[in-house]
């Protein structure tokens, strides 16, 4: 069974900086998607950015981009020039790339607060 | 507007009386499915559904039921909570292959069994 870590319960950052948010996973599968919801206090959950396990280039949407290593089984989130908006709880999830009708493996959530 | 609504979005119940949560998703989705969100645990799927009347177990499935009469709705049952069933629930549906494995949520249910 695939399995997600994500190591820091917390992370802070001041606003217009920079912070990486750190996932590991683990799979025996070679064709898989990886993916960072946010979700602030309202709680709804928000697809942040997807990466497809058998592209090489990292995934990027606006100020959010992704460092994938696939043979570290590493999915960092980079959040640049941070806004107060970003404030949520960021979780890492993992879908396989065969029939799991839509099954997604969470990391247990990283606390990210923005100082102002 | 595409959406999965989930009610109720608040509940404080008593453990052993009955209590369903509805799910419904206007996108025509085939797969439905129900997670749980604990404090350091992240999410957990309790069940899921691939289409109508098909729906099994996922990672923590005990003391919960569902069923799928209709492609648009997915009600999750508890036939008699009890306080570890306090938890944070979500409703999600997707559509196979198209953006695999990206969900769309529901805004949570938030249940509280005393």
């Amino acid at each position: 069974a695939q399995t997600v870590t994500q190591s820091q319960p917390e992370m802070s950052v001041q606003e217009a900086e920079t912070v990486t948010l750190s996932c590991t996973y683990d799979t025996s599968e070679s064709d898989y998607y990886l993916f960072w919801y946010k979700q602030p206090p309202s709680r709804q959950m928000i697809l942040v950015i997807r990466q497809e396990a058998y592209k090489q280039q990292n995934a990027t949407e606006n100020r959010f981009s992704v460092n994938f290593q696939k043979a570290a089984k590493s999915f960092s989130l980079k959040i640049s020039d941070s806004q107060l908006g970003d404030a949520a709880m960021y979780f890492c999830a993992y879908h396989t790339g065969g029939t799991s009708y839509g099954k997604l493996t969470f990391g247990q959530g990283t606390i990210l607060t923005v100082h102002p | 507007e595409a959406q999965v609504t989930q009610n109720p979005r608040y509940l404080i119940t008593v453990t052993g009386k009955k209590l369903t949560v509805t799910c419904s998703q206007n996108m025509n989705h085939e797969y439905m499915s129900w997670y749980r969100q604990d404090p350091g645990l992240g999410l957990r799927q309790i069940y899921y559904s691939m289409n109508v009347e098909v729906t099994d177990k996922g990672d923590v499935p005990e003391g919960y039921k569902v069923s799928r009469k209709e492609k648009r709705n997915f009600p999750l049952i508890l036939e008699s909570p009890s306080p570890n069933q306090t938890s944070l629930y979500f409703c999600a549906s997707s559509s196979p292959g198209v953006n695999t494995g990206e969900l769309f949520f529901g805004e949570g249910s938030r249940l509280t069994v005393l």
